[in-house]
C-alpha cells in the first residue's frame, strides 16, 4: 500500500465549479500535512498546510481528518490558472523530516 | 533573486558516465534535500542534509553520493549512470522552525536523460 494515495485523475472542470480531492495516509505517526501544487515541467510550490481545525485561504479549504487518516481539498470558483497537478504530502513533522508525497491529482479547467 | 538554483537544467548523456548536480540556496535555511521524479510524476525523498550533516538517506544506490561544502550548497554526483537514472531531479531546502510545518523550497529541477 502507498504512504499516500491520491485519485490520479485527470478532473477536467469547467471554470467557476467547485472541485474537491481528497487523499489518504497510512502512517498513524505522520503530523504534518500539506498540499503543494505542481506546474507543468515545474518545481512543486506550497499551495497551503492542512492544520488539524481545518483552514481555508481564499478559494481554497483544506480538511484534516486524523481518525480516518483523510486529507481533502476543496477549490472553489475555479479559475483557469488553478490548472495543475495537486500533490497531497504528509511528514512526520519536526522541521526537518522528508515530505512524503502522493502521486498526485491532475486537474484542467476548461474555458 | 533566486531562492533555490540548481545546475544544469538539461543533462543528457550515455550510460556508465559519472554526472554532477549543483544545488545552491540563498534562502539561509539549514537543511536542504534532494528527490528524485520519475517519469510516472511520482516524487521520493533521496537525501536530507542539515548543516552539512546527512541525515536522510532513503534506500538509494551507492553510485549516488550527495555532498554539502557549506550549509548553502548540496550536490549530487552519479556514477556509472544506468538507463533508470532518468527522471527530474529537484533539490529543496527548509528552515527548521520548531514547528512541524516547515514549508519545502523548491529548486528549477535537472532533467537527467541517460541514453
Amino acid at each position: 500500500r502507498k504512504e499516500v494515495e491520491q485519485d490520479p485523475g485527470p478532473f477536467n472542470v469547467p471554470e467557476g465549479a467547485t472541485v474537491a480531492f481528497n487523499c489518504t495516509y497510512s502512517n498513524s505517526a505522520s503530523q504534518s500535512f500539506f498540499w503543494y501544487r505542481q506546474d507543468c515541467r515545474k518545481e512543486p510550490k506550497l499551495l497551503m498546510s492542512v492544520y488539524s481545525s481545518g483552514n481555508e485561504d481564499g478559494r481554497f479549504t483544506a480538511q484534516l481528518n486524523r481518525a480516518s487518516q483523510y486529507i481533502s481539498l476543496l477549490i472553489r470558483d475555479s479559475k483557469l490558472s488553478d490548472s495543475a497537478t495537486y500533490l497531497c504530502v504528509v511528514s512526520k513533522g519536526f522541521g526537518n523530516e522528508k515530505l512524503t508525497f502522493g502521486t498526485g491529482t491532475r486537474l484542467t479547467i476548461i474555458p | 533573486d533566486t531562492a533555490v538554483s540548481q545546475t544544469p537544467k538539461y543533462l543528457v548523456t550515455q550510460m556508465g558516465n559519472d554526472k554532477s548536480i549543483k544545488c545552491e540556496q540563498n534562502l539561509g535555511h539549514d537543511t536542504m534535500y534532494w528527490y528524485k521524479q520519475d517519469s510516472k510524476k511520482f516524487l521520493k525523498i533521496m537525501f536530507s542534509y542539515n548543516n552539512k550533516e546527512l541525515i536522510i538517506n532513503e534506500t538509494v544506490p551507492n553510485r549516488f553520493s550527495p555532498k554539502s561544502p557549506d550549509k548553502a550548497h548540496l550536490n549530487l554526483h552519479i556514477n556509472s549512470l544506468e538507463l533508470g537514472d532518468s527522471a527530474v531531479y529537484f533539490c529543496a531546502s527548509s528552515q527548521v522552525a520548531g514547528g512541524p510545518y516547515n514549508e519545502q523550497f523548491f529548486g528549477p529541477g535537472t532533467r537527467l536523460t541517460v541514453l
